[in-house]
């Protein structure tokens, strides 16, 4: 499996933009890159997935250079209910198994 | 959009009785279906994944095992479990990978 890597925690405060980035250093040809929030006591939701340049949606933008050895996830105005977990789990090579890290806490604060 | 099913939300079952969570899934058909174990401020841990109904992988060796009898429903299993086995227990499906996976609520297991 691809191994990802992130900072553990950040604060930040209510309506700035919050920037996480994810190394893919092992990141395979064929691999996408998803991001994913979890609330406490909650599965992971899934928000956002790129192969290379810019994806954008409803809930936050995701930038790949084109060496995609990393990826950051951008949320816009961020907002108290903002706070949670967010993971850019490593896909192993295009077989659909996704190995997910300790993940980056980002708490929001007022 | 597929749901996916899991319960009881929460459980705590003393060391060297059995186990079985199970996962259900609903809105889709042939998904390929995964049980997670999260400890207490880790990641998660894939445990399980299948492609189909009696199809089961194995990623770490374990006192837990996995069965899928039918193609929208996931058991997780021990015939005697450890107090090591605490943890939060995830399901988690997927019809393909451009639409990522989806989560249930989770079950907390605790051993006494």
């Amino acid at each position: 499996l691809a191994k990802t890597t992130q900072p553990i925690s950040m604060d930040s405060y209510e309506g700035q933009e919050v920037n996480i980035t994810c190394s893919h250093n092992n990141i395979a040809t064929n691999d996408y890159i998803t991001w994913y929030q979890q609330f406490p006591s909650q599965g992971p939701r899934f928000i956002i997935q790129g192969y290379k340049t810019k994806v954008t949606n409803e809930v936050a933008s995701l930038f790949i250079p084109a060496d995609r050895k990393s990826s950051t996830l951008s949320l816009p105005r961020v907002s108290l209910s903002d706070t949670a977990v967010y993971y850019c789990p490593d896909e192993c090579h295009g077989n659909n198994r996704l190995a997910f890290g300790k993940g980056n806490q980002v708490v929001v604060i007022p | 959009s597929q749901t996916i099913h899991q319960w009881p939300a929460t459980l705590v079952q003393p060391v060297g009785s059995p186990l079985s969570l199970e996962c259900t899934v609903e809105g889709t058909s042939n998904p390929n279906l995964y049980w997670y174990r999260q400890a207490a401020g880790r990641g998660l841990q894939l445990l399980f994944y299948s492609v189909g109904i009696g199809q089961i992988s194995s990623e770490v060796p374990q006192n837990l095992s996995a069965s899928r009898p039918q193609d929208r429903q996931f058991i997780l299993s021990s015939k005697k479990l450890l107090l090591s086995d605490s943890g939060f227990f995830l399901c988690a499906g997927s019809v393909n990978r451009e639409s990522g996976y989806t989560f249930g609520s989770g079950t907390r297991l605790t051993v006494v």
